[in-house]
């Protein structure tokens, strides 16, 4: 198994610019979810989906951040229009829900954003 | 506000000694409590876990000790080794969903 796949794995852009992070989940797991790691926070969940639909965005930031998930093996984290805050490393994550206390998350790489 | 706290950032410890790590929680509504570990350029990875039904889940040199009453999570390593070296995050889960809370992280370093 590939594990969980995220592209680019490293992004540099100028404020204003718009950014799109992908994610492929592990084959088969019904669950997907996007974080985002800075030192002051640590990992927050910014969005997640089961079976394709959005399910909890509170933890996404601001209008300017959007999240899709057009099928069960691509996901897409969009930030339109960037800015210097909004770098970090974004991670997703998938899992298949079988028990409680079993369902771990597979987190990918990440994708490791600047925005000048 | 943060529901999940790691107080330390940062743990040095000699290799064959003991390592604890801490995580403080301030909500009631979670009912399983997680260790992740990350190398850098990596994601996070599972360690262990432990139901709010119980205060101890072992898993080889790994230990995961849950105090409700003082909402307080740790995590025992024993011996230490050098590949332990790595951040670890706790992370809470809420009641009934696959919502997961995760601390700021712990930096575990393990010197020979």
């Amino acid at each position: 198994d590939a594990g969980v796949i995220q592209s680019p794995r490293h992004e540099v852009t100028e404020m204003g610019q718009e950014v799109t992070l992908r994610c492929k989940p592990i084959s088969g797991h019904d669950y997907l979810f996007w974080y985002r790691q800075t030192m002051m926070r640590g990992l927050e969940l910014l969005i997640y989906f089961n079976n394709n639909v959005p399910i909890d965005d509170s933890g996404m930031p601001e209008d300017r951040f959007s999240a899709k998930m057009p099928n069960a093996s691509f996901s897409t984290l969009k930030i339109q229009p960037s800015e210097p805050r909004d770098s970090a490393v974004y991670f997703c994550a998938s899992s298949l829900t079988t028990s409680p206390g079993t369902d771990t998350q597979y987190f990918g790489p990440g994708t490791r954003l600047t925005v000048l | 506000d943060q529901q999940v706290k790691q107080n330390s950032p940062s743990l040095s410890v000699q290799e064959g000694r003991i390592s604890i790590l801490n995580c403080d929680y301030t909500n009631s509504m979670f009912d399983y409590f997680l260790w992740y570990k990350k190398y850098p350029a990596e994601g996070p990875t599972f360690l262990i876990s432990i139901s709010s039904i119980k205060d101890k889940n072992e898993d080889g040199r790994f230990t995961v000790f849950l105090n409700k009453s003082a909402k307080h999570l740790s995590l025992h390593i024993v011996p230490s080794q050098p590949g332990d070296s790595a951040v670890y995050f706790c992370a809470v889960r809420f009641i009934n969903t696959d919502k997961l809370i995760f601390g700021t992280g712990t930096r575990l370093q393990v010197f020979p």
